[in-house]
């Protein structure tokens, strides 16, 4: 058990629904991370925070999704006007200061019908 | 451009025997490196690490070895477990960069 947890692990929403996904990491996670993965492929960078500030956006990331770590401790991932294509799991990891490991949660496999 | 090749999509090995999974990349400024295994509707689960300071590291069961100039990596597993099936990737990080680039992972298939 990392220590990380999201929810919800399951969303099925409608095309053009908001969706939000929240990844709640250790206390000692000053770093997090959102991966997206669909499959026969590996994580895919989304983003990343150092504490509350977002240092890094992944072209992937279009501006329909918004990401968010308001105090430094949970992120909330934000994906407005569902895409078919956003169908994926997305991945949430937490990085202490120092190390070089991601720890990561169980995800939140997303499907948009 | 895919900078981290996970060329060999499954591999099936006898319990008891040894498992190699392997792992390239192109980006020669990549220095930090990490494995994981991955079960189904589960999230990543950490493995083992290797700097490019060295060239071998290992943990119990686990040993990643580290060939620069081929930029190459492969993961040891000895000996194999049927627990030990699951999808590997490898992922690679340039310092200063944080982030990590993912393979496509293996699927490993231990044998009973």
């Amino acid at each position: 058990d990392t220590g990380v947890s999201q929810n919800p692990r399951h969303k099925i929403t409608k095309r053009g629904q908001n969706v939000t996904f929240r990844c709640d990491p250790i206390s000692e996670h000053n770093r997090l991370y959102w991966y997206r993965q669909t499959l026969g492929q590996g994580p895919e960078f989304l983003t990343y925070f150092q504490n509350e500030a977002q240092l890094e956006k992944s072209r992937l990331l279009s501006d329909r999704f918004s990401a968010e770590r308001p105090k430094g401790s949970f992120s909330t991932l934000e994906i407005q006007r569902t895409e078919q294509g956003d169908s994926a799991m997305y991945l949430c990891a937490g990085q202490a200061g120092g190390i070089y490991e991601q720890y990561f949660g169980p995800g939140t496999r997303l499907t948009v019908t | 451009d895919q900078q981290v090749k996970q060329n060999s999509p499954s591999l099936s090995v006898q319990e008891g025997r040894i498992s190699i999974l392997n792992c390239d990349y192109t980006n020669s400024m990549f220095d930090y490196f990490l494995w994981y295994k991955k079960y189904p509707a589960e999230g990543p689960t950490f493995l083992i690490s290797i700097s490019s300071i060295k060239d071998k590291n290992e943990d119990g069961r686990f040993t990643v070895f580290l060939n620069k100039s081929a930029k190459h990596l492969s993961l040891h597993i000895v000996p194999s477990q049927p627990g030990d099936s699951a999808v590997y990737f490898c992922a690679a990080s340039e310092t200063g960069t944080y982030k990590y680039i993912f393979g496509t992972g293996t699927r490993l298939k231990v044998l009973a």
